[in-house]
């Protein structure tokens, strides 16, 4: 199984408004990330968790909070979000082992900041 | 600087004609490289990957790509083109440690009839 779950699958929030997006996978991978991806964009990395702790935050304002409950979840809390946010956001997971890097992402929650 | 290139931000094919999406990486790059799919409105899905080993990678949906370190590239080709494949693809290889991946800006594959 390869397959990484996300929810929910749309999201709209105003920007008072405060909402969680949600991952999981259970392929034992034990490295968790967090994706920003705008149209026509590549995505652009924001959090790498690796053993449940957060080992890459890549300068993310505030208003997005990571947090990884277990090895299988992880969660993106967002608060006072701003309209430029709104974007596709993917979670992706990778074993956490030496040569083995490809990640695998999940289908991605679409969220509209108003 | 950036670690992968793609050349061609848009590539357009006739169904069934040959499909060469471009890819090419930085020197400093580690030796793994990978290519991925984005269907519309989906994530990312791995296509294949290169891990050392033999150059020339089978991946899924009939698409191969050949590792050459004289030419620093990784182009990705499929014999005959079909409609389904339209889709976004993204060269990709790790960067900075760690378990960073960066990608290329991506390349639209169009197909048609």
């Amino acid at each position: 199984d390869t397959e990484v779950t996300q929810t929910p699958k749309h999201l709209v929030m105003g920007m008072t408004n405060k909402k969680s997006l949600k991952c999981e996978q259970h392929m034992g991978h034990r490295a968790m990330y967090w994706y920003k991806q705008k149209a026509k964009k590549p995505p652009e990395l924001m959090f790498v968790y690796s053993y449940e702790k957060l080992s890459i935050n890549e300068s993310v304002p505030s208003r997005f909070s990571p947090e990884c409950p277990n090895s299988s979840l992880l969660n993106l809390h967002l608060h006072a979000l701003q309209p430029e946010d709104s974007a596709l956001y993917l979670c992706a997971s990778s074993q956490q082992a030496a040569g083995v890097v490809e990640q695998y992402f999940g289908p991605g929650t679409r969220l509209t900041v108003t | 600087a950036q670690s992968v290139t793609q050349l061609g931000s848009h590539v357009s094919v006739s169904e069934g004609a040959l499909v060469l999406l471009r890819c090419n990486y930085s020197s400093s790059v580690p030796p793994y490289l990978f290519w991925y799919v984005q269907y519309p409105n989906q994530g990312l899905q791995l296509l294949l990957k290169y891990t050392t080993g033999a150059t020339l990678v089978k991946g899924i949906n009939g698409f191969e790509a050949e590792f050459k370190k004289s030419e620093t590239s990784f182009h990705l080709t499929k014999p005959s083109a079909h409609m389904s494949d339209a889709a976004e693809y993204f060269c990709a290889a790790p960067w900075g440690g760690g378990n960073k991946l960066t990608f290329g800006t991506g390349t639209q594959l169009k197909v048609e009839l």
